[in-house]
């Protein structure tokens, strides 16, 4: 596609469910970010594939959170047992192939999914 | 919490004024990014800068990174309507990592 596409772009959840959120990165993007941003914030990392491999995860906020990208392209955001401080927009980035941490990292951004858990 | 402080946290000029934020790291940074976020839209990338001292400009925007790495500014001349949005920095706090933190960004309000 044109860009990332996220899907679904809105979910409102009761307390206690299960949601998997999409993301769909730009194609022959290696690299996917996950953030969650809270309402006049900056975007907070959650987790960072290159191609299939999950690299860091150390910001998922708790167990309840993972994600996979199982074929190095779509990805899904899970959150188990949903708490109402879950409640944010959640973000996804591609970027193209980075050899090293200065190099070149252009991320692409997703319209994000707007999270309520009531 | 945030470890990349941004300042100052709101701005509000008159159309034709000049803009600057300042963006401050607690770390060294391997590189420096800056984002643009519209009110209701997505962050899109504007620049990245890796060497110290660099300095980069695109069109109004000015770009700069510090000598020690831990700082940067960017600078808008004569702000238009359409230089509306939430600016922020980003950058990896650990060297070699792809953890990219955020800033608490700069929202500017242009007047005409």
């Amino acid at each position: 596609g044109a860009g990332v596409s996220q899907s679904p772009r809105y979910k409102v959840t009761k307390r206690g469910q299960d949601v998997a959120l999409r993301c769909d990165p730009i194609s022959g993007h290696v690299s996917l970010y996950w953030y969650r941003q809270a309402l006049g914030q900056g975007p907070e990392f959650l987790t960072y594939f290159n191609y299939e491999a999950q690299q860091d995860k150390s910001g998922l906020p708790n167990d309840r959170f993972s994600a996979e990208r199982p074929e190095g392209s779509i990805s899904t955001l899970t959150i188990q047992r949903t708490e109402q401080r879950d409640s944010a927009m959640y973000r996804c980035a591609s970027s193209a192939l980075q050899l090293a941490a200065s190099s070149y990292n252009e991320q692409f951004f997703g319209p994000g999914t707007r999270l309520t858990v009531l | 919490g945030q470890q990349v402080m941004q300042i100052p946290q709101y701005q509000h000029v008159q159309e034709g004024e000049d803009f600057t934020t300042y963006c401050n790291s607690s770390t060294t940074l391997s590189n420096i990014q800056w984002y643009k976020q519209r009110p209701g839209g997505h962050p899109v990338f504007l620049i990245q800068l890796v060497k110290s001292g660099e300095v980069k400009k695109q069109k109004r925007l000015t770009f700069q990174f510090g000598e020690a790495k831990k700082n940067s500014s960017l600078h808008i001349t004569a702000t238009q309507t359409t230089d509306v949005g939430t600016y922020f920095c980003a950058g990896p706090l650990t060297s070699g990592t792809y953890k990219y933190i955020f800033g608490t960004g700069t929202r500017l309000k242009v007047l005409a």
